[in-house]
């Protein structure tokens, strides 16, 4: 199976600051990989898709980059709303693997 | 709207079994492959098992093959999930999600609320 790995597990900032959480993947996906926020009690919700195309309804201060095996979400400038965790997924492979999750946090 | 429901979680004892029901609504359920995916208390994601538009391909995660089925009805556009010889680590929060209808292996667009299934003597 593909794992994939997030970086940071937990990150403390501030309203305004700009934010970026990294995900790697044990072997190339292409582009194949999505971004969910989730937040307490409440199911995931998409992001990105297809490594940098923002879900319908998104805020645009969400973005998505990369490929292969490296991508990273960056928040360009954190909201009260944003305080969540956010989770990666591969889906280059039938066994969509997520990674463990980082934890955004207020500062 | 699109809408998934959940239900048909609860207490069972290890060695039990338990089926989960996920009702869809809004959107052409038969044209869709549909997933389950579990979260064990404080804990991330972890993707359980998928099933294709006719049923035709079924996949699932190695930590689940041999004792959980996934199936359809797409007349009742309905997804189950048939939970056999459960252990204490299959307790979790068990969410059906919905594959973006792109073709080929895709994201998961929309989610149910998902159902509580807690295994334990």
């Amino acid at each position: 199976d593909i794992q994939m790995t997030q970086s940071p597990s937990t990150l403390s900032a501030s309203v305004g600051d700009r934010v970026t959480i990294t995900c790697r993947a044990s072997q190339s996906i292409s582009v194949w990989l999505a971004w969910y926020q989730q937040k307490p009690g409440k199911a995931p919700k998409l992001l990105i898709y297809r490594a940098s195309s923002l879900e319908s309804g998104v805020p645009s201060r969400f973005s998505g980059s990369g490929s292969g095996t490296e991508f990273t979400l960056t928040i360009s400038s954190l909201q009260p709303d944003d305080f969540a965790t956010y989770y990666c997924q591969q889906y280059n492979s039938y066994s969509r693997t997520f990674g463990q999750g980082t934890k955004v946090e207020i500062k | 709207e699109v809408q998934l429901v959940e239900s048909g979680g609860g207490l069972v004892k290890p060695g039990g079994s338990l089926r989960l029901s996920c009702a869809a609504s809004g959107f052409t359920f038969s044209s869709y492959t549909m997933n389950w995916v579990r979260q064990a208390p404080g804990k991330g994601l972890e993707w359980v098992s998928s099933i294709s538009r006719s049923s035709s391909d079924i996949y699932s995660a190695d930590s689940v093959k041999g004792r959980f089925t996934i199936s359809r009805d797409n007349a009742k556009n309905s997804l189950f999930l048939l939970m056999d010889s459960l252990r204490v680590e299959d307790t979790a929060v068990y969410y059906c999600a919905r594959e973006t209808a792109a073709g080929g292996l895709q994201n998961f667009d929309y989610w149910g609320q998902g159902t509580l299934v807690t295994v334990s003597s």
